[in-house]
């Protein structure tokens, strides 16, 4: 079946330090890969994307490569700020049939001053 | 804004109440969503609709009841609930391809609380 895995948290890091968010997923196939960020009370917004292997996604300063080799589509940023405290959610949609996407638990990233 | 609306934003109902949650898109999407959403939860499917008919119906218990009049609206009609069911229901949209990998808009959600 297709799964996704992503690193527990809470991560809590300072101001303009270096960020990864692991996720690995279990898929058959080859699906998309996706990035999804939750604000304080908001519903969740795409972050990125990446539909094939060795593609990268990128936004905002994040970025994510599609790596089938360890299937694994890690989040970074070189920078974090205040404001990209949120939840993130890696995902990922199936080749084939209805688009469900199947989500990871979603990993919480408070960044402090 | 993500072209994908939710009413109310908040909704506190007992156990014998009949809510209904509202869902419009404004992206001429053809495929619309349920997830529900609880504290420390993975995100859960709840009902997919394409082409406004139903696709998936995720085991949900018959006390939610989806409707999808036309393809930018989706409603889910709630009644008899439990405490358990308090969570925050997130809608979605997205464009049905033959060759997947469309992304899913969210709404804001709908915060509810069942006493």
């Amino acid at each position: 079946g297709n799964s996704v895995t992503q690193m527990e948290g809470p991560v809590t890091l300072s101001e303009e330090a270096f960020l990864t968010i692991n996720c690995t997923y279990t898929a058959t196939g080859y699906p998309s890969l996706f990035w999804y960020v939750q604000y304080p009370g908001e519903g969740l917004q795409l972050l990125l994307k990446a539909t094939k292997a060795d593609d990268k996604g990128s936004n905002k300063g994040f970025e994510a490569t599609y790596r089938k080799e360890t299937t694994s589509f890690h989040l970074e940023k070189g920078s974090v700020q205040v404001s990209d405290s949120a939840v993130y959610f890696c995902a990922l949609s199936p080749l084939q049939g209805a688009q469900k996407l199947v989500f990871g638990q979603g990993t919480r990233l408070t960044i402090n001053p | 804004e993500t072209g994908v609306t939710q009413t109310p934003r908040h909704l506190v109902m007992g156990m014998t109440n009949k809510k209904s949650l509202k869902c419009e898109q404004h992206l001429g999407h053809n495929a619309m969503y349920w997830y529900k959403q609880s504290a420390k939860k993975p995100l859960e499917l709840m009902f997919v609709y394409s082409l406004e008919e139903r696709v998936e119906n995720n085991s949900v218990p018959s006390r939610f009841s989806p409707e999808c009049p036309n393809s930018s609206h989706l409603f889910l009609h709630l009644h008899t609930l439990q405490p358990e069911d308090s969570a925050l229901y997130l809608c979605a949209s997205s464009q049905e391809a033959l060759a997947g990998g469309n992304e899913q808009f969210f709404g804001p959600g709908t915060r509810l609380t069942v006493l």
